[in-house]
């Protein structure tokens, strides 16, 4: 089985101010990882992935990610953020095993002015 | 590269009434599309995946019937929920895999916000 928890269902922060939202997964077999973002009634948008490689990712709008794989985490972060950031972010796995994409249930970020 | 569209963005139907939703890829050939349904302030909801040339495959609890998948050509995947509902009011979102690769990466379309009256 494969599952992905995102332990934060809301996250406010200050403008400029960092932020991290985290993203744990679990699976029998090794994954693929990915954050998404998506606006008000809006598809989603890859921000980044990780596949294999360098576990420290970098996607687009300055996020970046770590997959930690002894704490099968994949958080993401950004070390200052703007108004335009206040999205929903998903975490998602696949595995070629499983062959389905599970999602997280999604933080929504809300930046403050 | 990689974009999906999808059509239309918002649809309002009386109950009882079909919709179609279309989910295109522009500049690449999908074998595979899935199609995912979200709740307001929930995750999404895989409801079925949808191959070229062949019948769709649907998640547990998804009436096949009700939402009719075709994938007629590489580029094209339509739903169609028939005899739609108010409770069938919900956000579409069809998803496409590059041919060839099997990392997972899905690119998306804009979605569909289905209001049934």
């Amino acid at each position: 089985a494969q599952s992905v928890t995102q332990l934060d269902s809301q996250v406010p922060v200050f403008e400029e101010a960092p932020v991290e939202l985290r993203c744990n997964y679990s699976s029998s077999v090794s994954v693929y990882l990915f954050w998404y973002v998506q606006y008000p009634n809006q598809g989603l948008q890859l921000l980044l992935k990780y596949l294999s490689g360098s576990t420290l990712v970098k996607g687009i709008n300055g996020f970046e990610a770590e997959f930690n794989k002894s704490q099968t985490s994949f958080h993401l972060r950004k070390p200052s953020v703007h108004i335009s950031d206040t999205a929903e972010y998903f975490c998602a796995a696949y595995s070629g095993g499983y062959q389905k994409v599970t999602f997280g249930i999604g933080t929504k970020l809300q930046v403050i002015p | 590269g990689a974009v999906v569209s999808q059509h239309p963005s918002w649809v309002i139907c009386k109950s009882g009434t079909s919709v179609k939703i279309e989910c295109r890829s522009l500049d690449f050939q999908a074998t595979t599309m899935f199609w995912y349904r979200q709740f307001p302030k929930q995750s999404l909801m895989l409801m079925a995946t949808s191959n070229e040339g062949s019948k769709a495959t649907y998640e547990q609890g998804v009436e096949k019937d009700k939402f009719l998948i075709n994938h007629a050509s590489l580029t094209l995947s339509t739903l169609t929920v028939t005899s739609a509902h108010p409770e069938d009011s919900s956000f579409y979102i069809c998803s496409a895999r590059v041919g060839g690769r099997n990392t997972g990466e899905l690119f998306f379309g804009e979605g569909s916000r289905l209001t049934v009256l």
